[in-house]
């Protein structure tokens, strides 16, 4: 079975401080991870997501993620952070068979960024 | 890009009552089709996996009687909510994995309040 931990349901940082949102995955096969994020009453918005390929992979908006699968994590970076950013982030996993499957969630990280 | 409609955006129903919620891919086939149900303030569920000209897969605990999806096209899947209750109240959100890519694209979700 697969599973997403996300650390620290709230974060909050100043304007131009360095974002860092944790993400631990467990998973018996080798992993797609996501990152989306969600505004207000919306749906989601792919950030980015690793499949594979590079270990660091770069999003969108400036944010990108490191797989260690060493440390089994994906944490979300973005070097400095904007208002705009203020919204909640969900990590996901999902298995390689037969393409992309579903999506397990973690239990989100709501990003505050104060002036 | 990719893009994939709900409606209706919200709705408000009374008790006893059945509410059809559509999803929509717009410029792209999908296969598959994912609802999820999501609650204030928290992570999104995963409540059934629905595949076009067959039966859905619903997750464990998630009653089939009460959600009936329908996935009669390739770019349309519906969720019924029968005999709605207030405890139904929430915020579906329905995905779509594009047949050629296997990506998988988030609509804007519905919020459902039983009244």
């Amino acid at each position: 079975a697969q599973s997403v931990t996300q650390l620290g349901s709230h974060v909050s940082v100043s304007e131009g401080a360095l974002v860092l949102l944790r993400c631990n995955y467990s998973s018996s096969v080798p992993p797609y991870l996501f990152w989306y994020v969600q505004y207000p009453n919306q749906g989601l918005q792919l950030l980015l997501k690793y499949t594979s390929a590079a270990t660091l992979v770069k999003g969108i908006n400036g944010f990108e993620a490191e797989f260690k699968k060493s440390e089994t994590s994906f944490h979300l970076t973005k070097p400095s952070a904007h208002m705009s950013d203020a919204a909640e982030y969900f990590c996901a996993v999902s298995d390689r068979a037969g393409g992309y499957n579903k999506l397990i969630f973690g239990a989100g990280t709501r990003l505050a960024v104060h002036p | 890009g990719a893009v994939v409609s709900q409606h209706p955006s919200w709705v408000i129903c009374k008790s006893g009552t059945s509410v059809k919620i559509e999803c929509r891919s717009l410029d792209f086939q999908a296969t598959t089709m994912f609802w999820y149900r999501q609650f204030p303030k928290q992570s999104l569920m995963l409540m059934a996996t629905s595949n076009e000209g067959s039966k859905a897969t619903y997750e464990q605990g998630v009653e089939k009687d009460k959600f009936l999806i329908n996935h009669a096209s390739l770019t349309l899947s519906t969720l019924t909510v029968t005999s709605a209750h207030p405890e139904d109240s929430s915020f579906y959100i329905c995905s779509a994995r594009d047949w050629g890519s296997y990506e998988q694209y988030f609509g804007p979700g519905t919020r459902l309040t039983v009244t």
